[in-house]
Formats: C-alpha cells, sequence, structure tokens
C-alpha cells in the first residue's frame, strides 16, 4: 500500500525551529519528486517546497523562501522540511506529497498524500 | 501566473449528482488539473486529472461515480450517486514550471 506518514510538528515560539519528516512506503521512494504542502486553520492549500527525486531543489513560493529548507535521504527513505524564523502565519497542518511522475522536473498531480502534521507557531 | 477559480460551496441530494467547476484564467486553456478531496481530519486524497481535452486519470481506487470533463478554460468535477461520504471540499490544482497553484476549494453539501 503506498503511504507517506508525516511527523515532527509540535508548538514553537515565533522566531523558532522545527524540522518535519516524512516517511514513504509501498513505492520506490527514489523515483519521485516530492512536495510540502501546508493548509493553515480555514484557509485552502499552499505549497511551499517541491525536491525533485535527485535532490535538485525546484520550488519555494516567496512565503517561506529563505527559511524553509526541503531536503531527502534517498538511502533512508525520508523527505525533510527544515523551517526556520517561523511566524504565526506559518501555523498550518503540514502535507507531503508525491509527484504523480516518476523521474519527472514536477510538473505533475499529486497523487499520495500523507495524513499532515500540525504546526503551531505561538507565543 | 495561472490563478484557478472555483466556487466556495455547492450542495445536492443524497443520490443526487452535482458538478463541480474549476475556472483556469485567460490564456490557460490548454492547462491539465487535478482534483483533490479533503474531508475533515484527513489528509487530501487525488481524485484525477483532467486534461485540456476532457480526458480523465483517475487515481486508484476512486469510484465510478466519480468522472471529469472539460470545456474551454473550465475544468469540471462530476460526482454522481451522491453518498453522504462525499461531503467535503474539494479543490483543483495545476501547475507550470516551478510553481503548483490550487483553487480556493469548494465545499460540497449532501442534503
Amino acid at each position: 500500500q503506498v503511504k507517506l506518514v508525516e511527523s515532527g510538528g509540535g508548538v514553537v515560539q515565533p522566531g523558532g525551529s522545527l524540522r518535519l519528516s516524512c516517511a514513504p512506503s509501498g513505492f520506490t521512494f527514489s523515483r519521485y519528486g516530492m512536495h510540502w504542502v501546508r493548509q493553515a486553520p480555514g484557509k485552502g492549500l499552499e505549497c511551499v517546497a517541491f525536491l525533485r527525486y535527485d535532490g535538485t531543489k525546484i520550488y519555494y513560493p516567496d512565503s517561506v523562501k529563505g527559511r524553509f529548507t526541503i531536503s531527502r535521504d534517498n538511502s533512508n527513505d525520508t523527505l525533510y522540511l527544515q523551517m526556520n524564523s517561523l511566524r504565526p502565519d506559518d501555523t498550518a497542518v503540514y502535507y507531503c506529497a508525491r509527484d504523480s511522475i516518476p523521474y519527472s522536473f514536477g510538473t505533475n498531480a499529486f497523487d499520495v498524500w500523507g495524513q499532515g502534521t500540525m504546526v503551531t507557531v505561538s507565543s | 501566473q495561472v490563478v484557478l477559480t472555483q466556487p466556495p460551496s455547492a450542495s445536492a441530494s443524497l443520490g443526487a449528482s452535482v458538478k463541480l467547476t474549476c475556472a483556469l484564467s485567460s490564456g490557460h486553456g490548454s492547462y491539465a488539473i487535478a482534483w483533490h478531496q479533503k474531508q475533515p481530519e484527513k489528509g487530501p486524497r487525488y481524485l484525477m486529472k483532467v486534461n485540456s481535452d476532457g480526458s480523465h486519470i483517475k487515481g486508484d481506487g476512486i469510484p465510478d461515480r466519480f468522472s471529469g470533463s472539460s470545456s474551454g478554460t473550465e475544468r469540471y468535477l462530476i460526482i454522481s450517486s451522491l453518498q453522504s461520504e462525499d461531503e467535503a471540499d474539494y479543490y483543483c490544482q495545476t501547475w507550470g514550471t516551478g510553481i503548483h497553484v490550487f483553487g480556493s476549494g469548494t465545499k460540497v453539501a449532501v442534503l
């Protein structure tokens, strides 16, 4: 069964840091680009990072550029999102998602999602 | 940059059909989109990709009563034989080089 499981969320003070992890199963992780997507309370979905299957970083929106870093360990099948200088408006559920086409540049639909991990930035 | 527009809400009776619309901004009529279902307290679920010619490719395990179509700059998700578990938010998504865009979502109520 193809699955993604996020972890690492929690409560952090403004200016703090947090690292999220995403553990895949049921597919060959190293063949797929991966995304992080967030949903703030009462809001819609927003992509915050994409990383190609081979580790080439492609995308950060301006809202997180310079503060968030996406990385992956293909030998240990794990995706990460390092979040620094966190702000209250980063409060959201964070999902990892799989790019639907292997070995691609990330210009595709997301076809597998995790259940999400909650990040709360508050003093 | 491409923008996706979705009506905020839709409703239909149990057992009826509902057609959701995702409108691409002008000049982006060739774009494919994907539909995702978001139920409360759950991660999003990929439903299907809808191409500009109306062809669609569904995700694994998506029931036959979910289908997609296309007309011009509009992409549609049709849910037939509406069931109570279909009550959810539905988001469309599209993509370009270095960007991924979501619509604001449509909340579907099953009456």
